[in-house]
């Protein structure tokens, strides 16, 4: 069955340092990765997806993924975090062959000024 | 920001009365989707459908039903409100030509009295 998994809870980091929130994913086949974003009180923003070509994929606000293939892992990146940034994010997976995405259990993100 | 809308945002209703949960989306999509979400946690699955009159069961078990009369509304319905109905509710929709990546409205926040 298709997971993602989300192995921190939260990840604090100084405002201005680079950041990093992972996710590792278990699929059979090829996998369709996504991140979302949710502020307090909103629903979930689209930040990026990976489907297939470059490793390196580039979405919303300065964020980035990378896709790992041989490390099972698609984490999230951001070369300088923003108090903006507070936020929960979660990892998302696409089933093969089911409309459906399965999401991870999310990351809460602080970033301090 | 995709154009989907929930409303209400917000609701305060005591123990069995029904209750339904609007949502529409002006973007064409098919596809749309219901989750369950407590706060701060993992988004659940609730109900989704492929299009005009069709509607299936996700993989949280809800008491909640759900139509799709219009391509562009997907209202969610309690015949009878409970405390354990206490939640958020995020609807969602997607384009397949998009890799089914799923936008999301604001959200209607429930608290069963």
């Amino acid at each position: 069955a298709q997971s993602v998994a989300q192995p921190e809870d939260q990840v604090n980091v100084a405002e201005g340092n680079p950041l990093t929130v992972k996710c590792t994913y278990s699929v059979s086949g090829n996998p369709y990765l996504f991140w979302y974003v949710q502020y307090p009180n909103r629903g979930l923003q689209f930040l990026l997806k990976y489907i297939t070509g470059d490793n390196l994929v580039k979405g919303s606000y300065g964020f980035e993924a990378e896709f790992n293939k041989s490390q099972t892992s698609f984490h999230l990146k951001k070369p300088s975090a923003l108090v903006s940034d507070s936020a929960l994010y979660f990892c998302a997976v696409r089933r093969t062959g089911f409309q459906k995405l399965v999401f991870g259990t999310g990351t809460r993100l602080l970033v301090s000024p | 920001e995709a154009d989907i809308y929930q409303t209400p945002r917000y609701l305060v209703i005591g123990t069995g009365k029904k209750i339904t949960l609007e949502c529409s989306q002006t973007m064409g999509h098919d596809k749309m989707y219901w989750y369950q979400q407590d706060p701060g946690m993992e988004l659940h699955l609730i109900h989704y459908s492929y299009g005009v009159n069709s509607t299936e069961k996700g993989d949280l078990s809800s008491e909640s039903t759900v139509s799709r009369i219009r391509t562009e509304h997907f209202p969610l319905t309690l015949e009878s409100a409970r405390p354990s109905h206490t939640s958020q509710y995020l609807c969602a929709s997607s384009d397949p030509r998009d890799i089914e990546t799923q936008y999301f409205g604001p959200g209607t926040r429930l608290l069963v009295l």
